[in-house]
């Protein structure tokens, strides 16, 4: 198994631009969600998804759009990239709560 | 509101030295999970424990151990005799529910450097 896979690992974007953050796992987890690190914020949940077709957001959902079509793939999307979302994404999935598998993460840069 | 505070920012010990890193949460369920989780300096979350709420007894892994104490909504995690690899950013983390299968409230993580 893979297990949760991130694409790509770093990113720069000019203010405006739009991009996809690819998250996908083997694991066949119904869980899924996406977490923000900043410097001394820890995580802070994204959006979230139970299953496919099912998302619901967490703390800081502005500016970004989920979308769960499969089971395995949990795309997140930055509409119109901004600096304050200068930071480092991981996504994680989960199957019965026993342990969230995160991904290696994404450093994305907003200029 | 769920809520997880780990008051050390930064700790530094020397080597061979124990440490205890503290963790308090708050939360309105009976039924939940902690967490901890280690980011070494490569940056990914390294899993080390899960524990649910009707569980207080103390756990070990090794130099690891853990003290879950309902009372004080308290969930501390101890190093024995510290080395150079323990180094690295430690996060509490909680998840009300049943399951243990909802979003994770992390607290802001504290700093831990062993020094040789």
């Amino acid at each position: 198994n893979a297990g949760v896979t991130q694409t790509p690992k770093f990113q720069v974007l000019k203010t405006g631009q739009s991009m996809t953050l690819q998250c996908a796992q083997d694991m066949n987890h119904e869980y899924m969600s996406w977490y923000r690190q900043d410097p001394g914020m820890g995580l802070r949940l994204i959006h979230y998804s139970v299953g496919a077709g099912i998302t619901d957001q967490g703390e800081v959902p502005n500016g970004y759009n989920v979308s769960r079509s499969t089971t395995e793939d949990f795309p997140l999307r930055l509409l119109s990239a901004a600096p304050s979302q200068t930071s480092v994404y991981f996504c994680a999935s989960s199957y019965d709560g026993n342990e969230q598998f995160f991904g290696p993460g994404t450093r994305l840069t907003v200029l | 509101a769920q809520k997880v505070t780990q008051a050390q920012t930064e700790i530094s010990v020397v080597e061979k030295e124990d440490v205890t890193l503290d963790c308090v949460y708050e939360t309105r369920d009976t039924t939940y999970y902690l967490f901890w989780y280690k980011q070494p300096p490569s940056g990914e979350l390294v899993f080390l424990i899960r524990r649910n709420s009707f569980d207080e007894q103390n756990e070990i892994s090794g130099r690891y151990s853990w003290n879950f104490q309902k009372s004080t909504s308290s969930f501390n995690f101890t190093i024995t005799a510290s080395q150079v690899v323990d180094s690295a950013v430690y996060f509490c983390a909680l998840s009300e529910g049943d399951s243990g299968n909802t979003p994770l409230v992390f607290g802001k993580g504290t700093r831990l450097s062993v020094i040789a």
